[in-house]
């Protein structure tokens, strides 16, 4: 079984400039999170989708992130535009329902300069 | 406050003996579910265990076992006969109350085996 796959595995831009990173979950599986995790720090979970439709985003910074599962499947993260704090790895994660153990990608690590 | 301590940033261990990491939680919720993950250098978080706060028995799985104690909201994951293999950084996170799947993750420790 394929695992939950995610690109790009590196970034590197300026601030101000904006990302983009592509999520797809594990077949079938109809939740699926964005985390962010900042050096040193456990993951913060940043949006949590329950097959298109947000389930909870209250951690997530509106003003410059956004982030789509169009169709309930592939999922996009968008920083726009981009601060220096904004440098982590961005892991996705998807689970086959809601209450069971996530299953996590290889993460996007993005450095802001 | 930390929902999710854990106070060992670094451990060592020697190839096939025992360690305990330790994690200790915070919540008013009697419904809560704690995990563990382990994450290797190549990033991923990989599931290891699970214990549900009604849990009877602590949980096991294979070498892994999380010693449960919930007076002390304690949840250490025990891994038996190290290998070289297990070095990596080790979360424990917990989902609290009944109705949500957010996970929240302590702040980790790292694991590194030595022969």
């Amino acid at each position: 079984e394929a695992g939950v796959a995610q690109s790009p595995r590196y970034k590197i831009i300026e601030k101000r400039q904006s990302v983009a990173f592509w999520c797809n979950p594990i077949s079938g599986h109809a939740t699926l999170y964005w985390y962010q995790q900042i050096l040193g720090q456990g993951p913060k979970l940043l949006i949590q989708f329950q097959n298109n439709g947000v389930v909870d985003d209250s951690q997530l910074p509106k003003d410059r992130f956004s982030a789509e599962r169009l169709k309930g499947v592939d999922s996009t993260l968008k920083i726009q535009p981009a601060k220096l704090e904004d440098s982590a790895v961005y892991l996705c994660a998807s689970s086959l329902a809601t209450k069971r153990e996530l299953f996590f990608g290889e993460g996007s690590r993005l450095t802001v300069l | 406050a930390q929902k999710i301590t854990q106070t060992q940033p670094g451990m060592f261990v020697q190839e096939k003996e025992a360690v305990t990491l330790d994690c200790t939680y915070d919540t008013s919720d009697p419904s809560y579910g704690l995990f563990w993950y382990k994450q290797p250098s190549s990033g991923e978080m990989i599931f290891l265990i699970y214990q549900g706060s009604y849990d009877q028995q602590n949980a096991t799985e294979g070498r892994y076992s999380l010693n449960f104690q919930k007076a002390r909201k304690s949840a250490n994951l025990v891994i038996s006969a190290s290998q070289l293999g297990d070095s990596a950084m080790y979360f424990c996170a917990m989902r609290e109350g009944p109705n949500t799947d957010k996970l929240i993750f302590g702040t980790g420790t790292r694991l590194q085996v030595f022969p």
